[in-house]
């Protein structure tokens, strides 16, 4: 089974705190995704990687930044935690192994972040 | 991205089947549907995909119809864990690295004992 881990299944930091959100994939799949959850809005893509030490911004990109310094890692970083990043944040990974869109995305646990 | 429409929710019967419904009435022709569900304070899972025939798997069943603008998702026999939001969704499949999914709101299924 396919397995996507987060560091943390809920977090509560201060504002302007700098934030560290872990994702670990083990299926080596060269695709890795940061999305936030938040009720009435869906989905929303934050960053997304591709390969190792590549990354592009997503729809929402402002105020996090990302690492992939190893395959199976990727990391979404809030340089100065606020209020408004309070939100579920969804790591998901995927293989493109078969060279069309057809696959699955693989989702970890999430990590509520409360910002206060 | 082709949009879907699902209902806001429903109910079902604990060991009854569930047929969950989606409309994508501007689906393209090579579009992929597929379903993913999100169990409380859990991340999204892969439910199941199909592109033109009716597909089977362990969790499910989905049936598509003949002219592809609509799909259902069956649940044969609902569980109390079967208890979840579950989204329809539309993949296109053009090989991008920018493959995000976007997730409606979704179906709230509830599971009655």
């Amino acid at each position: 089974d396919v397995k996507v881990t987060q560091s943390s299944r809920y977090l509560v930091k201060r504002t302007g705190e700098k934030v560290f959100l872990e994702c670990v994939q083990d299926m080596d799949h060269e695709n890795m995704f940061w999305y936030r959850q938040d009720p009435g809005l869906g989905l929303r893509l934050i960053y997304f990687s591709y390969d190792v030490k590549m990354k592009e911004k997503g729809d929402i990109p402002e105020g996090y930044s990302v690492s992939r310094e190893k395959k199976e890692r990727f990391s979404l970083i809030l340089e100065s935690a606020s209020t408004n990043q309070t939100s579920m944040y969804l790591c998901a990974s995927s293989s493109d192994r078969r060279g069309v869109l057809e696959y699955e995305q693989y989702f970890g646990p999430g990590t509520r972040l409360t910002v206060t | 991205d082709a949009k879907t429409t699902q209902p806001n929710s429903m109910e079902s019967n604990e060991e009854e089947p569930v047929h969950l419904p989606c409309n994508h009435s501007t689906i393209s022709g090579t579009d992929y549907i597929h379903w993913y569900r999100q169990l409380p304070s859990q991340g999204p899972e892969y439910v199941i995909h199909g592109l033109t025939s009716n597909v089977n798997n362990r969790m499910a069943s989905l049936a598509i119809a003949e002219d592809r603008k609509s799909s259902t998702l069956i649940l044969h026999r609902a569980t109390l864990r079967d208890a979840a939001v579950y989204y329809c969704i539309l993949r296109h499949p053009v090989r991008t690295s920018y493959d995000k999914v976007i997730f409606g709101p979704g179906t709230s299924l509830s599971v009655i004992p």
